[in-house]
Parts: C-alpha cells; sequence; structure tokens
C-alpha cells in the first residue's frame, strides 16, 4: 500500500509562488506523478519525476528526492486559473493519488 | 481525437439495482484503470488492467466488478449498489503501466448517486 500526505488547503496571492510538499510511503516506486485537477474535471498530466532533483516546465516545476520520500510541486508567477486541486502519486502497478492540496489564488 | 469516453456521465439509481458504468479508449493501451473520487479522500483506485483477460483489485475493490475482453473496453460493474458507493466516477488508460512513466489519460467522470 502507499501513504501518501499533502497539505489540505494554500492560499496565495496572483503573481506569488507556492510550494505544495509530499511525503509518500509505498511499498514499490518507480516514479512520481503531478496532476492539476479543476473542480468537477477530470486531472490532468503537469510532470513525472522518476530520477532525484528538480525538472523545471515553464510556471512549474517539481522536484523528487526518493531517499526521503518527499517531492514538491513549484508553482510560480500564480495566475487565477491555477486555482485548482493538486494530486500528488507515486507511480507503480498501483497508482494511488494523495488527497489533494487545494490551491486558491487570489487577486 | 484521443480520448477515454465512459457512460453514463450522470445516473440516479437505487439500493440493489445492478448497474454497469462503460469506458472506452482509442489510443490503443494497455493500461486501464477505474478510480473513484470521494470529498477529502482524493482518488482511490478500485480495480485496473494492465492487458486484455489481465485485471486486479486497486486499494478499494469491494462492491464493484470488472472485465477486460477487449483492449479498448473496460466496463466497471456494480451488482448491488449501495448508497456508500454514491461518488464521482473516473476510467483511465495509459499506454503502460504507470510505474513506467506512462501518462495517465482520464475520461470526464461519471457522477453516481444510490438512493
Amino acid at each position: 500500500g502507499q501513504n501518501i500526505d499533502q497539505p489540505t488547503e494554500m492560499t496565495a496571492t496572483e503573481g506569488a509562488i507556492v510550494q505544495i510538499n509530499c511525503t509518500y510511503q509505498t511499498s514499490g516506486f518507480n516514479g512520481l506523478f503531478w496532476y492539476q485537477q479543476h473542480a468537477g474535471e477530470a486531472p490532468t498530466f503537469l510532470s513525472y519525476n522518476v530520477l532525484d532533483g528538480l525538472e523545471e516546465k515553464g510556471r512549474f516545476s517539481s522536484f523528487l528526492s526518493r531517499s526521503k520520500g518527499y517531492s514538491y510541486l513549484l508553482l510560480k508567477e500564480l495566475q487565477m486559473k491555477d486555482s485548482a486541486s493538486y494530486l500528488c502519486a507515486p507511480g507503480e502497478y498501483k497508482l494511488s493519488f494523495g488527497a489533494g492540496t487545494t490551491v486558491t489564488v487570489r487577486a | 481525437e484521443a480520448q477515454v469516453t465512459q457512460n453514463p456521465r450522470y445516473l440516479i439509481t437505487v439500493t440493489g439495482k445492478k448497474l454497469t458504468v462503460t469506458c472506452s479508449q482509442n489510443m490503443n493501451h494497455e493500461y486501464m484503470s477505474w478510480y473513484r473520487q470521494d470529498p477529502g479522500l482524493g482518488l482511490r483506485q478500485i480495480y485496473y488492467s494492465m492487458n486484455v483477460e489481465v485485471t486486479d483489485k486497486g486499494d478499494v475493490p469491494e462492491g464493484y466488478k470488472v472485465s477486460r475482453k477487449e483492449k479498448r473496453n473496460f466496463p466497471l460493474i456494480l451488482e448491488s449498489p449501495s448508497p456508500n458507493q454514491t461518488s464521482l466516477y473516473f476510467c483511465a488508460s495509459s499506454l503502460g503501466g504507470p510505474g513506467a512513466g506512462n501518462t495517465i489519460y482520464f475520461g470526464e467522470g461519471s457522477w453516481l448517486t444510490v438512493v
């Protein structure tokens, strides 16, 4: 099984930076996904980390430390449309998601 | 257009009345999966399938059945629905297992209410 822990809610101002942390314990691990989900919609892929370190994709970056069972998603230059839930998911055959972090961006 | 299609999108049904939620993908994906999403609990995997005729339990399989007779279809069957199965259900697929880093594509979701 997997234990995945991420904060429930975060609030930030437009243009700011927010870091969403995720810790996990899993019996099997190959890499870690981050997904974005707007209310009532399907999740959409953001990133996948398999090696330790930081991967940058435009305004979004994701970091992984396999030895620590830790990842974070960094959202820069926040926009109103970034208000959504962000789901951390350690990847193996049974892909389990964390409960998600709801990010609210305020003007 | 590459997509995962699930039906029905919205359903209200009564306790004990068998129902099937269909899922179909047109991307020739080997891996398919069903999730349910409940407030505060996130996405929980019900069943997954690595290929035709290969299915396995996820984290919350009780009360559900699946079948994978064809590569493109992965129906979710509730033999005797109960109110605690009221939830938002997502079907998903990927080229291979998520452990290999394959992106999971989700259907639009099916809102199921059991009264």
